[in-house]
C-alpha cells in the first residue's frame, strides 16, 4: 500500500532550467494538491484538482504548472525555476475535499 | 495575515506527563479542524480532527478541545511518549468556501518529548 509516491526526492536545478515533479496515488482518491513549506511561511497550496481533466490554482500558483490526465498522477511543473522556489514540496490527496489528507514524503528543491 | 496561529514554536516535555499543543484562530467561519503531526523528511499526517458542533474530539491518547467563543483550540497528548517528538500542525476550513475547501495552516509547534 504504497499512498502517495513522490519523486524524486531531492533535486538541484539551476535558474531557468526546467523540472516536472512527479506525484502519484494508489488510494483512488478524486482530490489531488501541491502545497509547498517554506520557513516561517507554513504550508502553502500551489494547485490543486478535484479529479481528472479538472485544475485549479491555490495560493501561490505563479511559475507553476499542473494538469490531471488520470486519477493518480499529478505532476507539478516548473517551467524556468528561480531561487525563490526553493522549497519542499508535497503532493496530497484526499477521498474528496473535505476529507482529511495523504501527504506524500516530499521533494526538496535547491534552485541555485 | 494569519487566521490560524501557533504561538509556542516549541515545547518540551516529559516522557508519561501531559503535552497540550495550542492553536487560535481569526475567523469565525471557520468550522473544522484538523491536527497533523509531521516527522522529520516526510509529509505531514493526519492525526485528529473536530467539528465545530462539538467541543471535544477523543482518539486513545489524543484529545482535541474546541473552544469556539475564544476561538481557541489545544491537542491534549496523554501520557507523552518519546515517539510523540514531531511538529504538529493545526489547520483550519471556512464553512463558505465551498466543496473544495482548502486548508489554512498554522506555521506548526514542534514538540520533543524527553525520555
Amino acid at each position: 500500500n504504497a499512498g502517495v509516491t513522490q519523486t524524486p526526492k531531492f533535486q538541484v536545478l539551476k535558474t531557468g532550467q526546467s523540472m516536472t515533479l512527479q506525484c502519484a496515488q494508489d488510494m483512488n482518491h478524486e482530490y489531488m494538491s501541491w502545497y509547498r513549506q517554506d520557513p516561517g511561511m507554513g504550508l502553502r497550496l500551489i494547485h490543486y484538482s478535484v479529479g481528472a481533466g479538472i485544475t485549479d490554482q491555490g495560493e501561490v500558483p505563479n511559475g507553476y504548472n499542473v494538469s490531471r490526465s488520470t486519477t493518480e498522477d499529478f505532476p507539478l511543473r516548473l517551467l524556468s525555476a528561480a531561487p525563490s522556489q526553493t522549497s519542499v514540496y508535497f503532493c496530497a490527496s484526499s477521498r474528496q475535499g473535505g476529507s482529511p489528507l495523504h501527504f506524500g514524503n516530499g521533494t526538496r528543491l535547491t534552485v541555485t | 495575515d494569519q487566521q490560524v496561529k501557533q504561538n509556542s514554536p516549541s515545547l518540551s516535555v516529559q516522557e508519561g506527563r501531559i503535552s497540550i499543543l495550542n492553536c487560535d484562530y481569526t475567523n469565525s467561519m471557520f468550522d473544522y479542524f484538523l491536527w497533523y503531526k509531521k516527522y522529520p523528511a516526510e509529509g505531514p499526517t493526519f492525526l485528529i480532527s473536530i467539528s465545530s458542533i462539538k467541543d471535544k474530539n477523543e482518539d486513545g491518547r489524543f484529545t482535541v478541545f474546541l473552544n469556539k467563543s475564544a476561538k481557541h483550540l489545544s491537542l491534549h497528548i496523554v501520557p507523552s511518549q518519546p515517539g510523540d517528538s514531531a511538529v504538529y500542525f493545526c489547520a483550519a476550513k471556512n464553512k463558505n468556501a465551498g466543496n473544495n475547501r482548502k486548508l489554512i495552516w498554522g506555521l506548526g509547534t514542534s514538540l520533543a518529548v524527553n525520555p
